[in-house]
């Protein structure tokens, strides 16, 4: 199947800087990525969904500011986490489109602000 | 009530048994993943499925669009089949998921 990367896999950051996530779709051409975020024990979120070319569209509660989306090829999109905040910690998974309605999962990425 | 309902929650099992995990499902769907995700946090694509049944292995997953209900089944069940299993159907007329909340499966040898 198709396959989606995460770099990095985890990330240890001091509170103040920023952190950024990069997804990758090594088989394919992704229009739309997806990125989630995971608490312990609980259901993905859906933060934004990002589309080649254009803004990312964040959901409702997410704060655009603090958390910048890039999506500059369609194999490529970023998270960077500005200002982190330990509030921050948590798990980060993308996800890719590869066509309709399949979408294909990165490992995720565990950031840990102190 | 939430959109999606998996049970059981948890399940232990032992080795070699039938495992059923069920989702039930209360929006319209386009398809439905079932995903699987390790104690590390990575997430692995098991199943996309739309209607009728699909098998890949030890594992098989079934839906029923009309009911709005999805099963996945181990056979032979290992411990290294230990995760979280994850029902999320995608909602008609957009690329999202809805995710369940999982079920924690642990099989002991």
């Amino acid at each position: 199947g198709a396959v989606v990367s995460q770099h990095p896999s985890r990330v240890i950051c001091k509170s103040g800087t920023s952190v950024k996530i990069e997804c990758r779709s090594l088989d394919f051409q992704a229009t739309t990525m997806f990125w989630y975020r995971q608490f312990p024990k609980k259901s993905l979120m859906l933060m934004a969904t990002s589309n080649e070319g254009s803004k990312a569209t964040y959901e409702q509660g997410v704060e655009k500011d603090k958390f910048l989306i890039n999506h500059a090829s369609l194999t490529l999109s970023t998270l960077t986490v500005t200002s982190a905040h330990p509030e921050d910690s948590s798990f980060y998974i993308c996800s890719a489109r590869h066509n309709t309605d399949t979408q294909y999962f990165g490992p995720g990425t565990r950031l840990t602000v102190l | 009530k939430n959109e999606v309902e998996q049970s059981p929650q948890n399940l232990t099992a032992q080795e070699g048994e039938f495992i059923t995990i069920n989702c039930s499902y209360s929006v319209g769907i386009s398809a439905l993943h079932w995903l699987q995700q390790h104690p590390g946090g990575g997430i692995v694509s098991l199943f996309m499925l739309s209607s009728g049944k699909k098998k890949h292995g030890r594992l098989i997953a079934t839906i029923n669009i009309q009911e709005k209900h999805s099963s996945l089944h181990i056979t032979a069940s290992h411990p290294r089949d230990s995760a979280v299993y994850i029902c999320a159907p995608l909602a008609g007329g957009t690329y999202k998921y809805i995710f369940g909340t999982g079920t924690r499966l642990k099989v002991l040898a």
